[in-house]
């Protein structure tokens, strides 16, 4: 069964850091893209970033460029989202999930609640 | 990067059916048929419902298909039942290799 389970959210100021990480198992990590998708509180989904199979190749949204950072660890079967100089909209439940061939996702993560605030 | 066109809310009675459209441009929808659908219910994490235009995932019912048609995709779901409530989410590969979503749109079942 495939399993998607994301850690690392809390609470943080405005210009901390956080580091998510996304715990895969059940399928072969190290052949799929993953991505990681947002959702502001009772807002819609804003896809945030991708990263291919052995982490040559890394895309994000406009808005974190320069701020986030995506990396995965096929060893570990683990994806990470590295998250600096947040700011209050970032505030969102972060989910991990699994890419296929067109980016489309077949598998998500239950997400990790992340609020930045003072 | 800018949000796929979705409209807001849908509804539709027991039975009937319904569609929801997505507008893009000819750099995301128009350009691939690389649609997508996704079924969220509150608090739970998304569901993919249909991908690559028209493909339905295993397990899920055909009552929800999908169609494109120029920089334009839609969700159709037949014969609706209560639980199809719940908001409703295009998404697109785009020219730039990356993801573009709609806004939602929520689904009431009457």
């Amino acid at each position: 069964e495939v399993q998607l389970v994301e850690s690392g959210g809390g609470l943080v100021q405005p210009g901390g850091s956080l580091r998510l990480s996304c715990a895969a198992s059940g399928f072969t990590f190290g052949i799929y893209w993953m991505s990681w998708v947002r959702q502001a509180p009772g807002k819609g989904l804003e896809w945030v970033a991708n990263i291919k199979e052995d982490g040559s190749e890394k895309y994000y949204v406009d808005s974190v460029k320069g701020r986030f950072t995506i990396s995965r660890d096929n060893t570990k079967n683990s994806l990470y989202l590295q998250m600096n100089s947040l700011r209050a909209e970032d505030t969102a439940v972060y989910y991990c999930a699994r890419a296929r061939p067109g980016l489309y996702f077949d598998y998500w993560g239950q997400g990790t609640l992340v609020t930045v605030s003072s | 990067q800018s949000a796929l066109t979705q409209p807001a809310s849908v509804s539709g009675s027991p039975g009937q059916s319904i569609t929801i459209s997505c507008t893009g441009t000819s750099s995301d929808v128009g350009g691939y048929n690389y649609v997508s659908w996704y079924q969220q219910h509150p608090g739970k994490a998304p569901k993919l419902m249909i991908y690559d235009v028209n493909s339905r995932p295993s397990g899920i019912s055909n009552r929800f298909s999908g169609s494109k048609s120029g920089n334009t995709a839609s969700l159709s779901i037949s014969g609706l039942q209560a639980e199809d409530e719940a908001d409703y989410y295009c998404s697109s590969f785009t020219s730039s290799n990356t993801v573009v979503f709609g806004g939602g749109t929520k689904l009431t079942v009457l």
